[in-house]
């Protein structure tokens, strides 16, 4: 495609429901990335993947957040039992590879009553 | 944690005047990278700056990077009230991959 989609675009789930985001990248993109944009905050990196591996995951929040992208293209986010806290905008970003420029989707915003 | 801090937190000119705005970083880096998010919308690329390059221009853009302050200044030359947005700065932390922003500059461009 043109550029990265994710979808929904808006969510909002009861606390304690689980979620899960979609991520389509831009084609032949090899890398793929998630971060996590609080209120009036810069985002915040959450987990990278090359290809299929994940390669960095240390910035998940909790054992409750799984990323994964079996076939190297699409990739999901699932959030297990959302908190309140967990309300933000999930951004998803694609690149070439290391040390090129990422291209970000418009964001899924999270709203967890 | 956030790598970087955006100086001024917030930025109101007239519309034909010039915007400058200044990311401070605190480790070493390969690039570094300016975005603009709209409100509700997502970041766009504005343009990567590689450490070993100090000036970079695209458009009415205008960056700069100064590797032994750990500094960098985004310059938009002739604002228009389109050009009203935060503006974050992101390095590479050197790890060559994940990004590590700042809290962003929010630009108002009055008409």
């Amino acid at each position: 495609g043109a550029g990265v989609s994710q979808s929904p675009r808006y969510k909002v789930a009861k606390r304690g429901q689980d979620v899960a985001l979609r991520c389509d990248p831009i084609s032949g993109h090899v890398s793929l990335f998630w971060y996590q944009q609080a209120l009036g905050q810069g985002p915040e990196f959450l987990t990278y993947f090359q290809n299929e591996a994940q390669l960095d995951k240390s910035g998940l929040p909790s054992d409750r957040f799984f990323a994964e992208r079996p076939e190297g293209s699409v990739s999901t986010l699932k959030i297990q039992r959302t908190q309140q806290e967990d309300s933000a905008v999930y951004l998803c970003a694609s690149s070439r590879g290391s040390y090129n420029e990422q291209f970000f989707g418009p964001g899924t915003r999270l709203t967890v009553l | 944690s956030q790598q970087g801090e955006e100086d001024p937190q917030a930025l109101s000119i007239q519309e034909g005047e010039n915007a400058t705005m200044n990311c401070s970083y605190k480790t070493s880096i390969n690039n570094l990278q300016w975005y603009r998010q709209n409100s509700g919308r997502g970041l766009v690329h504005l343009i990567l700056i590689r450490s070993n390059e100090r000036e970079k221009h695209s458009g009415r853009l205008r960056v700069t990077l100064d590797t032994s302050k750990k500094s960098s200044s985004l310059l938009i030359t002739a604002s228009r009230a389109a050009d009203t947005a935060s503006y974050f700065c992101a390095t590479d932390a050197g790890y060559g991959n994940k990004l590590v922003f700042g809290a962003g500059t929010i630009l108002r461009v009055k008409s």
